[in-house]
């Protein structure tokens, strides 16, 4: 099992270019997750799926759009990039969300994309 | 809202050394509460968690004991090794996952 890979694994926009990230895992994983890593701030979440077909906003979700069309797949799109997008992205799958209980299941990482804004 | 609060780095050991992160949440209700570690260049790995009070979690000679009366869940190792120089991340779970700061650990030989 490859687990969770992404693509790129790292890129360089200027200010108002458009990308995507892709997440993959192969786990049969119904909940996905996009995260951003920033020096001292830990990871925030900015979009999840619960499932194939449905997405739903995280903490930081503003200037980030999602795509979940096919379970083992979750899309993070920039339509703007700004540079305080500038970060580190990691995607992260589970079986479940940690909802009422199931709060044990542990998420399994990417190893993540550095995107850099000019 | 639910929250984490650990300890800030960088820390840096020697090698053998004692090894004890501190970690707080705030949370109503019972959360699970995991530890993460970030080696250089890669995503987070599970090292170990707790699902309800009392518990002790272990991996790798890591073990953080789920403290409800203090709300804590502290990291500790006996003897840390070069190897174990990396990111470590305390979360907890209840409706999603809340990460901490992360703390940098730095084992020199």
């Amino acid at each position: 099992n490859a687990g969770v890979t992404q693509t790129p694994k790292f890129r360089v926009l200027k200010t108002g270019q458009s990308m995507t990230l892709l997440c993959a895992q192969d786990m049969n994983h119904e909940y996905m997750y996009w995260y951003r890593q920033d020096p001292g701030m830990g990871l925030r979440l900015i979009h999840y799926s619960v499932g194939e077909g449905t997405t739903a906003k995280g903490e930081v979700p503003d200037g980030y759009n999602v795509s979940r069309l096919k379970k083992q797949n979750f899309l993070l799109g920039l339509e703007s990039a700004a540079p305080s997008q500038t970060s580190v992205y990691f995607c992260a799958s589970s079986y479940s969300s940690g909802r009422a209980g199931s709060s044990s299941y542990e998420q399994y990482f990417g190893p993540g994309t550095r995107l850099t804004v000019t | 809202g639910d929250s984490v609060t650990q300890m800030e780095g960088p820390v840096t050991l020697s090698e053998e050394a004692f090894l004890t992160i501190n970690c707080t949440y705030t949370a109503t209700g019972y959360p699970s509460l995991f530890w993460y570690v970030q080696y250089p260049g890669e995503g987070l790995q599970l090292l170990l968690k707790a699902t309800k009070a009392d518990d002790k979690g272990s991996n790798k000679g890591f073990e953080a004991t789920y403290r409800k009366e203090t709300t804590s869940f502290h990291l500790e190792k006996g003897s840390v090794q070069v190897s174990d120089s990396a990111v470590y991340f305390c979360a907890l779970s209840r409706n999603d996952m809340r990460f901490g700061a992360g703390t940098r650990l730095t084992v020199k030989p």
